[in-house]
């Protein structure tokens, strides 16, 4: 079965300190994987996905995630914080059955102090 | 970019009326839409999925005489809550997938805030 888990329900660091948000998979096949962000009052934005080409995906605003098949993570990292990435985030494992379905994590808040 | 919007924003309705919420796909044409309800503090969790002019598919547990979702073009999604009461109160968001991309692309509404007295 498919199915993802966020290590951390929040994640607080400083601006311009690097930020690492977890995620561990479960999957029975090689698994597509995304990292979505939420801010208020707005849709959810894909940051990136993977779809078993490169390990090291590059996403969007700097924040990269590296697949790694032997630890079933897919953690989301960024060099610097900025004010404007604190949201909530959630990674996603999709899942093929008899129809497409994009599976979400709990989610990790993350906040960005000053 | 793909946007998806969504009607109306926010909702307050009393016990035992419908509601109707909107998700319309703004410059694409989208063969399948996706209904997800989101409790505070939660994740999302899919409901259903449509596809434009057939029955939607919804997941298990979530009641199809209850929700009733209708994908009547390829550019409108709509999904009616009936009789609604307090514990239906959540936040309501859909997703698109272009019929030009394959399914792993869907561009999300900004969601629809219920809340039933």
């Amino acid at each position: 079965a498919q199915s993802v888990t966020q290590l951390d329900s929040h994640v607080s660091v400083s601006e311009g300190t690097p930020v690492l948000l977890r995620c561990n998979y479960s999957s029975s096949y090689s698994p597509s994987l995304f990292w979505y962000v939420q801010h208020p009052n707005k849709g959810l934005q894909l940051l990136l996905k993977y779809t078993s080409a490169a390990t090291l995906v590059k996403g969007i605003n700097g924040f990269e995630a590296e697949f790694k098949k032997s630890e079933t993570s897919f953690h989301l990292t960024k060099p610097s914080a900025h004010m404007s990435d604190a949201a909530e985030y959630f990674c996603v494992v999709a899942k093929m059955d008899s129809s497409y379905k994009l599976i979400f994590g709990s989610g990790t808040r993350l906040l960005v102090r000053p | 970019g793909a946007v998806v919007s969504q009607h109306p924003s926010r909702v307050i309705c009393k016990s035992g009326t419908s509601v109707k919420i909107e998700c319309r796909s703004l410059d694409f044409q989208a063969t399948t839409m996706f209904w997800y309800r989101q409790f505070p503090k939660q994740s999302l969790m899919l409901m259903a999925t449509s596809n434009e002019g057939s029955k939607a598919t919804y997941e298990q547990g979530v009641e199809k005489d209850k929700f009733l979702i209708n994908h009547a073009s390829l550019t409108l999604s709509t999904l009616t809550v009936t009789s609604a009461h307090p514990e239906d109160s959540s936040f309501y968001i859909c997703s698109a997938a272009p019929a030009s991309e394959n399914q792993e692309t869907q561009y999300f509404g900004p969601g629809t805030r219920l809340l039933v007295l």
